[in-house]
């Protein structure tokens, strides 16, 4: 059964530091996504992740995989208010074709304070 | 573009009851998934449909059935309702492919009392 591994569940940061939430799973996968999540609503699409290496970028975050490691990070480049959110990431262990399961992690609660 | 949508946005009900929840995907998307999440949890997978067969299955019981319609619209349902099924319903629909991801709806938020 494939699990995934979210760390730290809980991120209090100050605006203008920077910070990684880290994702791991434990099944063979090149296909990885992170969502954010606000109190209340649905998710949003932050990356998508389908190669060993990819790196993708939006505004103050960036987001990486290795497949190798199975191991996903999210990088928080200097804070602010507005990125305080729960993040999630997800790994669909299907290599694509018309079957699609998302495993979630836990979320990581991130607080952004002034 | 419509995104996708679900409805009702909002339910309540008592326990034992049964409920009907509602999702069409974005036009063209043929696959749609159904999640569930529960307070303070990542979202846990019910089911998958694509052409209208079930193409994946999650570890909930068998009270917990869906169907998707020749418009790829889906409805899942839940019966005899316990207070552990409240949460956040979650839809979303997908293209098929390597290169693919999931758009989820604002979601359906279930209280069973």
């Amino acid at each position: 059964e494939l699990k995934v591994e979210q760390n730290p569940l809980f991120l209090s940061m100050q605006e203008g530091k920077n910070y990684t939430i880290y994702c791991n799973y434990s099944t063979t996968s090149d296909r990885l996504y992170w969502y954010r999540q606000d109190p209340g609503k649905s998710l949003e699409s932050l990356f998508v992740l389908l190669s060993n290496g990819a790196v993708k970028q939006e505004g103050r975050l960036m987001a990486s995989l290795d497949t190798k490691a199975r191991l996903s990070t999210l990088h928080i480049t200097a804070a602010v208010h507005d990125l305080s959110a729960t993040y999630f990431c997800a790994v669909d262990p299907n290599s694509g074709g018309s079957n699609y399961k998302l495993t979630f992690g836990k979320g990581t609660l991130l607080t952004v304070n002034p | 573009d419509a995104g996708v949508t679900q409805s009702p946005t909002h339910l309540i009900k008592t326990r034992g009851q049964h409920v009907t929840l509602r999702c069409s995907p974005i036009s063209g998307h043929k696959s749609v998934s159904w999640y569930q999440q529960v307070l303070g949890q990542g979202p846990q997978f019910i089911f998958q449909y694509y052409e209208k067969e079930e193409r994946g299955r999650g570890n909930f019981p068998d009270r917990f059935s869906a169907r998707q319609f020749p418009n790829y619209s889906s409805e899942l349902n839940v019966n005899a309702l316990l207070l552990g099924d409240s949460a956040l319903y979650l839809c979303a629909s997908s293209l098929t492919g390597v290169n693919t991801e999931a758009f989820f709806g604002q979601g359906t938020r279930l209280t069973v009392v």
